[in-house]
């Protein structure tokens, strides 16, 4: 019941595309749920995260959508750019510190 | 402003050897968190502190394994005697969780490779 699943595993998407990374829970008592960004030899850096009083947030090309009866949510990036090639993890959290990740997801957006 | 600062980036020793890693969090954060990083099991929470004192150690996965944290601004994580398989990338993370969730901030991680 702790467990996020997130898939793909990996993603090629052409430049200008729309990558979309999902992710699902089983714990209906998780609050927030952060997207995290990596760069090879980097620490993963917050994306963007959400609540789930909302369905939708959306942060410049990054967009999350949450569906709560689902207990699913989604990565969307808009317009995607070679800059954009990391890896990217979804992660739930009750109330304040146990993070629990995602697998990740390998993003490579071809110029 | 700084952010999580890890040291060494890079640590390769032998097997049996104590190894000792370091970490930094941001000013005011009252929260620091120790990951590892493997292919094969992702990041796992291995320890977390607030207001320094250690409060889940449940995912330290064995007494060769011990953190400390003796103030604000400074943290180990230790393994003594160090095994292959603790080769893995160790991250710490930090964050201030006054006003309910806020966001870990990670440093760049130490990779550790033991021989």
């Amino acid at each position: 019941q702790q467990q996020v699943k997130q898939s793909p595993q990996s993603l090629i998407v052409q430049k200008g595309g729309i990558s979309i990374i999902n992710c699902a829970y089983e714990n209906t008592a998780f609050d927030y749920f952060p997207w995290y960004q990596q760069f090879p030899g980097k620490g993963p850096a917050l994306l963007i995260a959400i609540r789930p009083d909302v369905s939708e947030k959306k942060e410049g090309r990054f967009t999350i959508s949450f569906n709560k009866s689902a207990k699913q949510f989604s990565l969307h990036i808009m317009d995607s750019q070679p800059g954009d090639s990391a890896t990217y993890f979804c992660a739930a959290s009750k109330g304040t510190y146990k993070y629990i990740f995602g697998t990740g997801t390998r993003l490579k957006v071809l110029a | 402003d700084a952010g999580v600062i890890q040291s060494p980036r890079h640590e390769v020793t032998e097997m049996g050897q104590e190894v000792t890693l370091r970490c930094k969090p941001i000013s005011g954060h009252n929260s620091l968190f120790w990951y590892r990083q493997t292919m094969m099991r992702g990041l796992e929470l291995l320890i977390y502190f607030n207001n320094n004192v250690p409060i889940d150690d449940s995912g330290m996965p064995e007494d060769r394994f011990s953190a400390k944290m003796p103030n604000a601004s400074f943290s180990t994580l230790k393994i003594q005697p160090s095994e292959p398989r603790d080769s893995a990338v160790y991250f710490c993370a930090s964050t201030s969780l006054v006003g309910g969730n806020q966001p870990q901030h990670f440093g760049d991680g130490t990779r550790l490779s033991i021989l």
